[in-house]
């Protein structure tokens, strides 16, 4: 089974919305959990990690806390801006180090 | 700030041709890894390397595949003989170690490996 499931994209929004990406993962093991963003034509960029449960990433106006009850890791940020415009990835490594499982990934559309 | 480098930016080969790719980790970064992208899809794993040798590989990475890390700052993907499938965006990525406070990779800018 997929070890990390996020929303489908494109996400369309209105510049100054708000952004809320889900992610899921496989409550197996110790992961830390990370977003990743790829702007077009680019490499993987680390936005935020969370290592622990309860823990909160932020980064660049996005955050995201490790829910171990809901085993969730949503990715949110309050004001949008065109530069967002991207895909995100939700990722988890199985214990604290190792390979890094993605979501699928959701592109994300900001217009002005 | 320190960064993954990769070489080179995009590679084209006629199948069944070897190509390397090359890839420089940040400079004190002890684990390595390689990872794929078909277009339009998800990132995939491929290997882990740390001290010298594979810690883990994924089903994809079989006998036509090898990693090596030549010299002291080089980590190179190897592939003997390239298919139309290996056609995909490959990752370099690397972390300086293995508690969870040290463990974020860092992502070179992709090689894309155009097989025809």
């Amino acid at each position: 089974g997929n070890s990390v499931t996020q929303m489908e994209g494109p996400v369309t929004l209105s510049e100054e919305a708000f952004l809320t990406i889900n992610c899921t993962y496989t409550a197996t093991g110790y992961p830390s959990l990370f977003w990743y963003v790829q702007y077009p034509g680019e490499g993987l960029q680390l936005l935020l990690k969370a290592t622990k449960a309860d823990d909160k990433g932020s980064n660049k106006g996005f955050e995201a806390t490790y829910r171990k009850e809901t085993t969730s890791f949503h990715l949110e940020k309050g004001s949008v801006q065109v530069s967002d415009s991207a895909v995100y990835f939700c990722a988890r490594t199985r214990d604290s180090w190792g390979k890094l499982q993605f979501g699928a990934g959701t592109q994300v559309v900001v217009t002005p | 700030e320190p960064e993954v480098t990769q070489t080179p930016s995009h590679q084209v080969t006629q199948m069944g041709q070897e190509v390397i790719l090359r890839c420089v980790p940040i400079s004190n970064h002890l684990y390595f890894y390689w990872y794929r992208q078909i277009l339009g899809q998800k990132v995939e794993f491929l290997v882990s390397f740390y001290n010298n040798e594979i810690s883990e590989k994924s089903e994809i990475f079989d006998d036509q595949f090898s990693v090596e890390r030549p010299d002291g700052s080089n980590f190179t993907l190897k592939i003997r003989s390239t298919k139309l499938e290996d056609s995909a965006m490959y990752f370099c990525a690397s972390s300086e170690g293995s508690t969870s406070v040290r463990n974020e990779q860092f992502f070179g800018p992709g090689t894309r490996l155009t097989v025809l």
